[in-house]
């Protein structure tokens, strides 16, 4: 069975440009989860979509934003890209009330 | 809110001995707690749970872990460590009941040296 797919794995951006982030998850998954690691914070909880609807959302800016489509697939975007948005950003794919499997990331750097 | 701790940044074992990586929590309600580990430039992969039942959980690659409810931990151990456990683990707690968001320690860097 297929993983947590992202893609792309690597992006370089301009500040204040936008980008989009993709996550395909486990099949029959419908729940996603988005999270942001950097060395300084850590593991920080972005935002869950559920059957295309958000169910929680972390404490970022509305920069950053996402949205689930009707096959569970997940986008995030980040617009007016910062420096301190570099880091590495995981997708997340559950089953109910079962474990979260992760995807392999997307390594976001912003010059 | 839901939390846990991490007390070490760093765990240094010898190939062979045991090995235990902290966590400490700290919830409202029932704890549903985590263990995954991180390898460079990968995701996190899933070690195993605790939701209720056995204090004692056992998981993948020869890892367990203890709940302790008198003492709000969670440590992970493996009786004999190998160099290929060599990584980051983070324990982790569910926000509440329900709920897929996860609250992550800051991380163990765990190193087994041959």
């Amino acid at each position: 069975k297929a993983g947590v797919t992202q893609t792309p794995r690597y992006l370089i951006k301009t500040r204040g440009q936008q980008v989009t982030l993709s996550c395909s998850p486990i099949s029959g998954h419908r729940s996603v989860s988005w999270y942001q690691q950097t060395p300084g914070q850590g593991l920080q909880f972005l935002f869950e979509y559920f059957s295309e609807t958000q169910r929680n959302k972390g404490n970022f800016p509305g920069r950053f934003s996402g949205r689930q489509f009707s096959n569970s697939r997940s986008e995030m975007n980040v617009s007016t890209l910062e420096l301190g948005d570099s880091a590495l950003y995981l997708c997340a794919s559950s089953l109910g009330a079962g474990e979260a499997f992760f995807g392999q990331g997307t390594r976001l750097t912003v010059v | 809110a839901q939390s846990v701790a991490q007390p070490e940044d760093q765990v240094n074992v010898a190939e062979g001995n045991p090995l235990t990586v902290k966590c400490t929590y700290s919830v409202s309600g029932n704890p549903y707690l985590f263990w995954y580990v991180q390898y460079p430039n990968r995701g996190l992969q899933f070690l195993l749970k605790y939701i209720t039942g056995d204090n004692l959980v056992k998981g993948s690659y020869g890892f367990e872990a203890e709940f302790n409810k008198s003492q709000t931990s969670f440590h992970l151990k493996k009786p004999s460590a190998l160099v290929s456990d060599s990584a980051l683990y983070f324990c982790a707690v569910r926000d509440y009941e329900g709920a897929q968001k996860l609250v992550f320690g800051q991380g163990t860097r765990l190193t087994i040296n041959p």
